[in-house]
């Protein structure tokens, strides 16, 4: 199975919005609506943010906000914080039973 | 709440089986949900391994299916991974997860362990 494409780095200055595209095909992202997004710090385990496309675990800032278009999903964080700079990595079930990662987007706060 | 932990030795000799035990607490394995191993190289990304129901149905990656065995002891409240055969390629932090599969409303991995790096070297 292919990994998820991500882009490997986005970046945006405090207070500002910035979007993370996750592209798969229609026997993953397309396909279901069980999309998750993780953040994880240097050196520490990762943390759900969003589940099933859009959903926000309880104790997730509201700034964090997650869509799918076709086979393309994307987290959106908006009022950017200092403490979003971070690795996101989304994640999708498959038709073969099978989930899938993304490769990972290194998020930098200017 | 609910915490995971793992553990196991930290350095595997090539062509060995690596075995990491995950503890959980704070939950009952029995209650439900599926377990989950992911596993990150060193500066790379996240790959998942497997998963297994408290009943011991399994998911594996295709990648790695004919290496990897999972397994749970609800007496314990532990799952297990094992992958045999390893080589250099094999070195990563593992993480085991509690993965929420709900056939039909939700699917995620919604809390993780630590992880524990696991060093395939002779």
């Amino acid at each position: 199975q292919s990994a998820l494409t991500q882009p490997a780095s986005v970046s945006g200055s405090p207070g500002q919005s910035i979007t993370i595209s996750c592209t798969g095909t229609s026997s993953d992202v397309g396909g279901y609506n069980y999309v998750s997004w993780y953040q994880q710090h240097p050196g520490k385990a990762p943390k759900l943010m969003i589940y099933d496309v859009s959903k926000r675990p309880s104790g997730v800032s509201n700034r964090f906000s997650g869509s799918k278009s076709g086979n393309t999903a994307s987290l959106t964080i908006s009022g950017l914080q200092a403490e979003d700079e971070a690795a996101y990595y989304c994640s999708s079930y498959t038709s073969s039973s099978t989930w899938v990662f993304g490769g990972g987007t290194k998020l930098t706060v200017l | 709440q609910v915490q995971l932990q793992e553990s196991g030795p930290g350095l595997v000799k090539p062509s060995e089986t690596l075995s990491l035990t995950c503890a959980v607490s704070g939950y009952s394995i029995s209650s439900g949900y599926y377990w989950g191993w992911i596993r990150q190289p060193p500066g790379k990304g996240l790959e998942w391994i497997g998963s297994i129901y408290y009943s011991g149905s399994t998911y594996y990656n295709p990648s790695l299916k004919s290496r990897v065995t999972i397994s749970v002891d609800t007496s314990k409240n532990q799952f297990f991974l094992k992958l045999s055969s390893v080589t250099a390629a094999d070195t990563a932090v593992y993480y085991c997860a509690r993965h929420v599969r709900i056939v039909g409303y939700s699917d995620a991995f919604d809390i993780w362990g630590q992880g524990t790096l696991v060093t395939v070297s002779s």
